[in-house]
Order: C-alpha cells, then structure tokens, then sequence
C-alpha cells in the first residue's frame, strides 16, 4: 500500500515563475492537507481539499497560491510568480476522514526560488 | 488563535534514560490531540491520537497522556536508544478546525 506520494522532491524556480507541486494521498484516502514549513518554523496549515472541494483555506495565502484536488489525479498546489519568500518545504498529507483522524504525510517538495 | 507550544526545544540524552516531552494547547473548545514522529529526510510519522481527557496511548517504548482541562499532553520514551533520534511534534485542533502544529521537541540519543 503505497504511502502520500509528492513530486518533484525538489523543485527550483526564477522570481515570477510559477511552481506546481503535485501530491496523490494514500489509497483509500479522500481528503488531502498542504502544510508549509518555512526555515526556523513548524508545519503550517494551509489548505483541507475533499475530492473537487475546497473545504478550509483559511492559510492560504490570498493571492498568488491556489489549489485544487480534481475527480481524476493528484492534488495540486500552484504558486503564481513566485518571490524568494515562497522558499520552503511545502508537505502534503491525507487521511480517511476529517480532522481527528490520523493524517499521514509525504515526504515534502522542497521549493527553492532564486 | 490557538497556538501550540512544546518544550524543551531540543534535548540530548543518553542511551538506555527516560526522558519526556510536554505539548500545551488552549483546553477550550478541544477537539484532538496528535503526537507525530519526524526524523531527518523522512515524512512525519503519525504516532498517536487522543480526544478525551485522561486518554493514555502506548507504542512500544513511546507513551503519551492528555490532560484537556489544563491544556497539555506528555510524550514518554523509556529506555531511549538511538533510533529515537527524531523530532517529536504535536497538534492540536478545535472543532471544525485544522491542526495547528507546534515547533517540534528534537531528541538526539547518544550511544
């Protein structure tokens, strides 16, 4: 059983690009959280995606960051014309159910904006 | 907005001591409190899951309580070794609300 699995690992980007990051949760699981960790910080929340649903955004960014978790495929995180301030790891996790239950993570995409 | 704290930052022990680790959260309004295991290069590892007052959860070496009233939760390790090298981060959320994560308590074991 596979576990949360994330591409690219590592992803470098020039100031104004723009970053996807890709997350497909465990077999089984239908929801699917971002979390940032920026240097020196702990995980951050960042969104709550059901399958074609957005359900808690309220870390996110107001501009430039969206995300979507379609019927078919992997969640996707995009970062519109990214600044060097959007450096990070960026984790995805997912779980069976809502809030309470276990989350499992994956291994990170590291962004890295020159 | 509810804030996680965990304390110490970091600790060195040796193998073989005990050794545990405190995780505070607002107790209003309570929902869950979740215990993950985060080693170097790797994904955190979910480890517990607590939502009641007086819960205990035990794996292996590792245990942890919970205390809603007050607002904390202790992380146990007995006996450490090596392999429990890792940061241990906790969570915590109200209903309805995402997991807020504190910093992390970063436990090295030496041989």
């Amino acid at each position: 059983n596979a576990g949360v699995m994330q591409n690219p690992r590592h992803l470098v980007r020039r100031r104004g690009q723009e970053a996807r990051l890709r997350c497909s949760p465990m077999k089984g699981h239908s929801h699917v959280y971002w979390y940032r960790q920026l240097p020196e910080e702990g995980l951050k929340f960042m969104v709550y995606l059901q399958k074609e649903n957005i359900i808690d955004e309220s870390g996110m960014p107001k501009e430039r960051f969206s995300a979507e978790f379609p019927k078919e495929g992997p969640s996707i995180l995009r970062i519109q014309q990214v600044v060097r301030g959007d450096s990070a790891a960026y984790f995805c996790a997912s779980s069976p159910a809502v809030y309470t239950d276990t989350q499992y993570f994956g291994p990170g995409t590291r962004l890295t904006v020159l | 907005i509810l804030n996680v704290e965990q304390s110490p930052q970091s600790l060195h022990v040796q193998e073989g001591d005990s050794t545990n680790f405190t995780c505070s959260f607002p107790s209003s309004n309570f929902y869950a409190l979740h215990w993950y295991r985060w080693e170097t290069a790797k994904s955190p590892e979910a480890l517990f899951v607590m939502t009641l007052n007086g819960d205990e959860k035990k794996k292996g070496r590792i245990s942890a309580t919970l205390n809603t009233k007050e607002g904390y939760s202790y992380l146990y390790i007995k006996g450490s070794q090596p392999e429990d090298s890792a940061t241990y981060l906790c969570a915590s959320n109200q209903a309805g609300t995402a997991l807020i994560f504190g910093k992390g308590t970063t436990l090295s074991v030496s041989s």
